[in-house]
């Protein structure tokens, strides 16, 4: 298996414009997690499903945020409209189990507003 | 909410000394996880602790779960310049299927 697969790997995008990134979990992997990394803030779970269905999404930090997994390969997280204070690293994770299974992260989309 | 902390926030060591980070659950914790993330990179699983007190080493790294499953430590012994990066815990949230983070320990070695 390749691993979490994310795209893009980086984004530059004028404020006010919509975002959207993706992610290929593991095949297999019940769990898919969002999250967003800012050295102030740390890493943030934004969003997390369960075979394909949101379970909590009080991370996600407002209304211009949404996420979505049509299915078990494929997940996307938009941003409309995007702000600079929006720019981060923004990584999907994958686990097979809750609880005990460890994450497997991909590589990172690295967000630039401006 | 539950929290997970982490000290130091930052550590810079001479090639050859050891670290140590310590990890704080504010919660009694069913697992701590330990990840890895090189500068630049994404966080990478390292280990996972389950027992009250339990000891695993992987080379030069050596882990720990508190007897009240609530601490946790890294151990890194004769530090290496390839060790270099953040080193994060983190805990299951309660009956949430999703991981807590700590800010996690930012490792810097001087060669």
């Amino acid at each position: 298996d390749a691993g979490v697969i994310q795209s893009p790997r980086h984004e530059v995008t004028e404020m006010g414009q919509e975002v959207t990134l993706r992610c290929k979990p593991i095949s297999g992997h019940d769990y898919l997690f969002w999250y967003r990394q800012t050295m102030m803030r740390g890493l943030e779970l934004l969003i997390y499903f369960n075979n394909n269905v949101p379970i909590d999404d009080s991370g996600m930090p407002e209304d211009r945020f949404s996420a979505k997994m049509p299915n078990a390969s494929f997940s996307t997280l938009k941003i409309q409209p995007s702000e600079p204070r929006d720019s981060a690293v923004y990584f999907c994770a994958s686990s097979p189990r809750r609880q005990s299974g460890e994450a497997f992260f991909g590589q990172g989309t690295r967000l630039t507003v401006v | 909410g539950q929290q997970v902390m982490q000290i130091p926030q930052y550590q810079h060591v001479q090639e050859g000394e050891d670290f140590t980070t310590y990890c704080n659950s504010s919660t009694t914790l069913s697992n701590i996880q330990w990840y890895k993330q090189r500068p630049g990179g994404h966080p990478v699983f390292l280990i996972q602790l389950v027992k009250s007190g339990e000891v695993k080493k992987q080379k030069r790294l050596t882990f720990q779960f508190g007897e009240a499953k609530k601490n946790s430590s890294l151990h890194i012994t004769a530090t290496q310049t390839t060790d270099v990066g953040t080193y994060f815990c983190a805990g299951p949230s309660g009956s949430q299927g999703n991981l807590i983070f700590g800010k996690g320990t930012k490792l810097s070695v001087k060669p």
